[in-house]
């Protein structure tokens, strides 16, 4: 079946790091990405990885993926008020869908 | 500039009146996305379009319904909102290589009151 979960909420002090953690079920995917969403607006594409990754870096963001237990985590070095918005995991699967999961919410402490 | 632009941003209706959603495209993306967005859940997607074909989820009621006249445009009709259909639905389009990779780019959205 096609599955993506997350936990609901994570605070964290500005200027530590995020990490943000996801587990998906079907292991079809090909391209697992991360979506930023702030109040009101859309859904921004942070990054993605292809499925035969483990490691992307991309400036204050890491994502890890690790294939045989199907987790994959987002971390946010130096994380500022900024960054503050839900952040969605998702996979892309057969015929061009993708499937989210519920997002997490990020709540920065000053 | 906007790629993605979805009107209008809010749009309320009265229960059981017919309403359309539009969303339009720049980015000649062959695919086009129609999400429900419900608070603190993850968007659910309705159906998509590849190019002309319409490819509706299995458990999308039928009360949801989609056009897509041409590239650019595609539209959500509702035929007889009920209060349970009050929430965010996102527009998204993507490329549609159909090599896996399918970056979906998001409009921002159209929140739906049913009153």
């Amino acid at each position: 079946g096609e599955d993506v979960e997350q936990s609901l909420f994570l605070s964290v002090r500005e200027g530590d790091s995020s990490v943000i953690n996801c587990t998906y079920t079907d292991s079809s995917s090909t391209y697992l990405y991360w979506y930023k969403q702030e109040p009101g607006a859309g859904l921004q594409l942070l990054t993605y990885i292809f499925s035969n990754m483990d490691m992307k870096q991309d400036q204050r963001l890491t994502v890890l993926l690790n294939k045989k237990d199907k987790h994959l985590s987002l971390r946010i070095a130096d994380t500022q008020t900024g960054d503050s918005a839900i952040y969605f995991c998702a996979e892309s699967i057969r015929d061009d869908k993708i499937i989210f999961g519920k997002g997490t919410r990020l709540h920065i402490l000053p | 500039d906007a790629m993605v632009i979805q009107n209008p941003r809010y749009q309320v209706t009265q229960f059981g009146k017919p309403v359309t959603l539009s969303c339009s495209q720049t980015l000649n993306h062959n695919v086009m996305y129609w999400y429900q967005q419900k608070s603190s859940q993850a968007p659910k997607l309705l159906f998509h379009y590849y190019d002309k074909d319409f490819n509706n989820e299995a458990d999308t009621p039928d009360n949801f319904q989609s056009r897509r006249p041409n590239t650019s445009f595609c539209f959500l009709d509702i035929r007889s909102p009920g209060l349970g259909d009050a929430a965010m639905y996102l527009c998204a389009t993507s490329r549609g290589t159909g090599a896996g990779r399918t970056e979906a780019f998001f409009g921002q959205g159209t929140r739906l009151t049913v009153v």
